[in-house]
């Protein structure tokens, strides 16, 4: 069955650092999720992105879809501590797989 | 406001006794759908609904039964065949479209005693 991994599973940062994590699928995506889970909360949309290539920015915030749809990464430029969570990939194909999640720590 | 609501928040099972969390969305969604969430485990989809009285069961279903009765409601029972149950147990619901973002409740915390 179709299988999404994120790597790292754990990231810690001094705030003000960069943090990249990578979503991988084992099939070729429609289309391709991501979301973040604060400690103690529940996941929380943040973007969609479903063509090959392409790139979206949310402010500090960078999501690319590879060109095979079948990877890609979420880019936090300058960390701050309100960034703190997990942060999952969700690939859709004939349905929504989560990744595995990357957590994010930072250190003030 | 529109939203998801899953109750309890923290519930406790005993052995051999099946007990049901509660989700209710008024978002209007034909989509609702149960994961369980383990600790670096990601999500796992237990079941899910596309409408009402039908659902289908997701990559982890043994244990586990729901009803959809409701466009409202997709309770899901927890039974004495999940022999480990204690996780942390998440209901989201999204429009029919399979390209709709997913909405979650605040998810219920299931420990055995």
């Amino acid at each position: 069955g179709q299988q999404v991994m994120q790597i790292p599973q754990y990231q810690h940062v001094q705030e003000g650092e960069d943090f990249t994590t990578y979503c991988n699928s084992s099939t070729t995506l429609s289309n391709i999720q991501w979301y973040k889970q604060r400690p103690g909360g529940h996941p929380v949309f943040l973007i969609q992105l479903v063509k090959s290539g392409e790139v979206k920015k949310q402010k500090r915030l960078t999501f690319q879809f590879g060109e095979a749809k079948k990877n890609s990464s979420l880019h936090i430029t300058a960390t701050q501590t309100t960034d703190v969570g997990t942060y999952f990939c969700a690939g859709l194909n004939e349905k929504l797989t989560f990744g595995t999640g990357t957590r994010l720590t930072i250190i003030p | 406001d529109g939203g998801i609501t899953q109750s309890p928040k923290y519930l406790f099972r005993k052995e051999g006794q099946n007990v049901t969390l509660s989700c209710e969305q008024n978002l209007n969604h034909d989509a609702m759908y149960w994961y369980r969430q383990d600790p670096g485990q990601g999500l796992r989809l237990i079941y899910y609904s596309q409408i009402v009285n039908d659902f289908q069961k997701g990559d982890i279903a043994e244990g586990y039964s729901v009803s959809r009765e409701k466009k409202e409601s997709f309770p899901l029972t927890v039974t004495s065949a999940q022999k480990n149950p204690t996780a942390f147990y998440l209901c989201a619901s999204c429009r029919g479209n399979r390209n709709q973002p997913q909405h979650f409740g605040d998810g219920t915390r299931l420990s055995i005693l």
